[in-house]
Order: structure tokens, then C-alpha cells, then sequence
């Protein structure tokens, strides 16, 4: 059983860039036809969808977030990494980590981390 | 985008009771539909895949159906544990994956 788990700083200032580790254990990063993906919860409210990465380097991004968002992936490490550039109020959100997972019939995310709250606050 | 939407935002129910929540796509999706289950503080959790495939290791009293714009999550019966927010979201428009705004089930 894949277990992700998110790290990174909990307070982000203004206009600066937010950064997020999520490792895997349980399981190779580079196995299957996997994708990993990003998605944040602000507090109180529903689920968005900011981006994703194969082990290949190929990304997919959510254009409302598109221009400032850079994902990574380190198969050395088991590890895959978001970048949220010029952040504001806005981007106070719990951020996840999820395995975005091809089934027959399409992607879903089966497996998630605990999540990890990020605030932007001066 | 292919906008998602639920309804309703929220209901009461009793333990026993069945449950219906529905989830409408602005277009077409196909069968490109999952359904989540997130109880406070914690991760969502699959429960549907594909409109109608059960994750393993989830209850049967849990089941999904539709296709084209129009989806139903099914719980025939309803258990204590399975007070908490269900979310719609669809895998047809590569790769932009959008979620409905989430129905809370409460007591």
C-alpha cells in the first residue's frame, strides 16, 4: 500500500514561493502508470486541482494557476516537489499530495497524504 | 473547463436511510466520473471510480451510476461512519481535472 506524505514550511509571505515535498513510501515513484498530482483545500471549502507530474518529467498544469506553478520529480528520492510562485492570501490552503492512477475507465486519486496547511501571512 | 456541480449542497439524514447526491457535468464526460469521501481533518478518500467501479476495499452499500452529464452516488444504507463530505470529480478533460463544490451529509 503507496503512502505519500507532504513536508515543507507551514508559513509563506507574500509574494514569495511556496514549496512542497511530497515522498512516497510503500512503493516505487516510477511503477506503473502513475501520475502524481497536487490539490489544495482551502479552509472550509471544496477541492482544487492545482497540477500533476509523470516520472518523466511530463507535466500537466491547472491553467488558472499555470504561470505560477513548477512541479519536479526526483525518482532518486521517491520524491515529487510543487512550486507556487508569487503567492497571496488566496493561496492559504491545506495542500495534498495524491496519486492521480489510471484505471480502466480513467484517472482517479486512490491514494492521498495527510495534507499540510500553508498560510500566507507577513 | 468542464464545470461540475452537485447537489444538494448539503442534507440531513438517519442512520438507515438512503441517500441519494447527484453530480451534473457542463458537458459530456462520458463515464470519466469518481466520487470521494472526506470526514473532517482528513484526505478525501476514493470511493467510486469510472461512475460505477468500487474501490476495493470500500462497503457495497456504496455505489455509483450515469453517464454523459448526469451521475448518482448511492448509499442504501446509512451507517454512523458515513456522516461527512462527498465530492464529485471528473477525468475527461486531459488533463484538467475539476471537482463539484461537495455535499455534506449530516445527522
Amino acid at each position: 500500500q503507496v503512502q505519500l506524505q507532504e513536508s515543507g514550511p507551514g508559513l509563506v509571505k507574500p509574494s514569495q514561493t511556496l514549496s512542497l515535498t511530497c515522498t512516497v513510501s510503500g512503493g516505487s515513484i516510477s511503477s506503473g502508470s502513475n501520475y502524481w498530482s497536487w490539490i489544495r483545500q482551502p479552509a472550509g471549502k471544496g477541492l482544487e486541482w492545482i497540477g500533476r507530474i509523470y516520472t518523466s518529467g511530463t507535466t500537466n498544469y491547472n491553467p488558472s494557476l499555470k504561470s505560477r506553478v513548477t512541479m519536479s520529480v526526483d525518482t532518486s528520492k521517491n520524491q515529487f516537489s510543487l512550486r507556487l510562485s508569487s503567492v497571496t492570501a488566496a493561496d492559504t490552503a491545506v495542500y495534498y499530495c495524491a496519486r492521480d492512477r489510471w484505471n480502466t475507465g480513467g484517472y482517479s486519486f486512490d491514494s492521498w497524504g495527510q495534507g499540510t496547511l500553508v498560510a500566507v501571512s507577513s | 473547463d468542464i464545470q461540475m456541480t452537485q447537489s444538494p449542497s448539503s442534507l440531513s439524514a438517519s442512520v438507515g436511510d438512503r441517500v441519494t447526491i447527484t453530480c451534473r457535468a457542463s458537458q459530456s464526460i462520458s463515464s470519466y466520473l469518481n466520487w470521494y469521501q472526506q470526514k473532517p481533518g482528513k484526505s478525501p478518500k476514493l470511493l467510486i471510480y469510472a461512475a460505477s467501479s468500487l474501490q476495493s476495499g470500500v462497503p457495497s452499500r456504496f455505489s455509483g451510476s450515469g453517464s454523459g452529464t448526469d451521475f448518482t452516488l448511492t448509499i442504501s444504507s446509512l451507517q454512523p461512519e458515513d456522516f461527512a463530505t462527498y465530492y464529485c470529480q471528473q477525468s475527461y478533460d486531459t488533463p484538467t481535472w475539476t471537482f463539484g463544490q461537495g455535499t455534506k451529509v449530516e445527522i
